[in-house]
C-alpha cells in the first residue's frame, strides 16, 4: 500500500512457536494503528488496534506495539497454533487532504506448521 | 444476527454489462466503505460514505458509482468504463468516521470475461 510497506510477506513457524510481523509507515500524524487477519476467501477481520498513546496492547495471544519515533508497529503471535495461519494485514492511518484513511500493507502469509 | 451481509459471493458477467454488488448492515454504523482486493495485495479504497445521501470517491473510483439512500445499505455498481473489474469486492462499515474501527463483510468475488 502507499507509503506503507509490512515484512516479511510470508512466514512459516513450527505450531508452539512465535510470529512477529513489522509494518512501516511514513506519516508521522498517525494515530491508530490496526491489524486484521483475512482467511482464505472471506473478509478481514479486526484482531487487535492501538493509538498512539499507548506503546503496547496484549489480547491473550496477541499483541501490538507501536514505535511512534521510528513510525512502526508490529504484530506479535504467542504460541502459534494451526488456526492462526491467515493471511495478516497492518493497515494505519494516514493523513490525506480528502480526510483520514486506514491504508493497508500488501499483507503477511502467516502458515503454523502441525 | 449483528452484522454486514455482501451478496451474492460469486458474481459473473461478459465484459462491457454493468453489476451492482450488494452491501447491507444492520449494526446502526454511520459509514461505509468498498475496497478493491487483487490477488497477493492490499486492499484499496474505491468510495465511502459517511452518512446517507453523501459518499466520496476514494483512492480508485474510476468506472465505479456508489448510492447511499439507506442507512443499511450501500451498493456499488461496476460499469464497463472500469479497465480491470475481475477482482474481491469488500464492504465494510463503521460507527461513524471519526471511530476507525472498520467490520468487513464476507466479499464478492466479480470474475467479468
Amino acid at each position: 500500500g502507499e507509503n506503507v510497506e509490512q515484512h516479511p510477506s510470508t512466514l512459516s513457524v513450527q505450531e508452539g512457536d512465535s510470529a512477529v510481523i513489522k509494518c512501516t509507515y511514513s506519516d508521522s500524524a498517525s494515530n491508530y494503528f490496526p491489524w486484521y487477519k483475512q482467511e482464505l476467501g472471506k473478509g478481514p477481520q479486526l484482531i487487535i488496534d492501538i493509538r498512539s498513546n499507548v506503546g503496547e496492547k496484549k489480547d491473550q495471544r496477541i499483541a501490538v506495539t507501536l514505535n511512534k519515533t521510528a513510525k512502526h508497529f508490529s504484530l506479535h503471535i504467542t504460541e502459534t497454533q494451526p488456526e492462526d495461519s491467515a493471511v495478516y494485514f497492518c493497515a494505519p492511518d494516514l493523513k490525506k487532504s480528502s480526510g483520514d484513511k486506514l491504508t493497508f500493507g500488501t499483507g503477511t502469509r502467516l502458515a503454523v506448521r502441525p | 444476527d449483528g452484522g454486514i451481509t455482501q451478496s451474492p459471493k460469486y458474481l459473473f458477467r461478459k465484459e462491457g454489462q454493468n453489476v451492482t454488488l450488494s452491501c447491507e448492515q444492520n449494526l446502526n454504523h454511520d459509514a461505509m466503505y468498498w475496497y478493491r482486493q487483487d490477488p497477493g495485495q492490499g486492499l484499496r479504497l474505491i468510495y465511502y460514505s459517511q452518512i446517507v445521501n453523501d459518499f466520496q470517491k476514494g483512492d480508485i473510483a474510476e468506472g465505479y458509482s456508489v448510492s447511499r439512500e439507506k442507512k443499511e445499505s450501500f451498493p456499488l455498481t461496476v460499469t464497463s468504463a472500469q479497465k480491470n473489474p475481475t477482482a474481491f469486492y469488500l464492504c465494510a462499515s463503521s460507527f461513524n468516521r471519526a471511530s476507525r474501527e472498520q467490520y468487513f463483510g464476507p466479499g464478492t468475488r466479480l470474475t467479468v470475461t
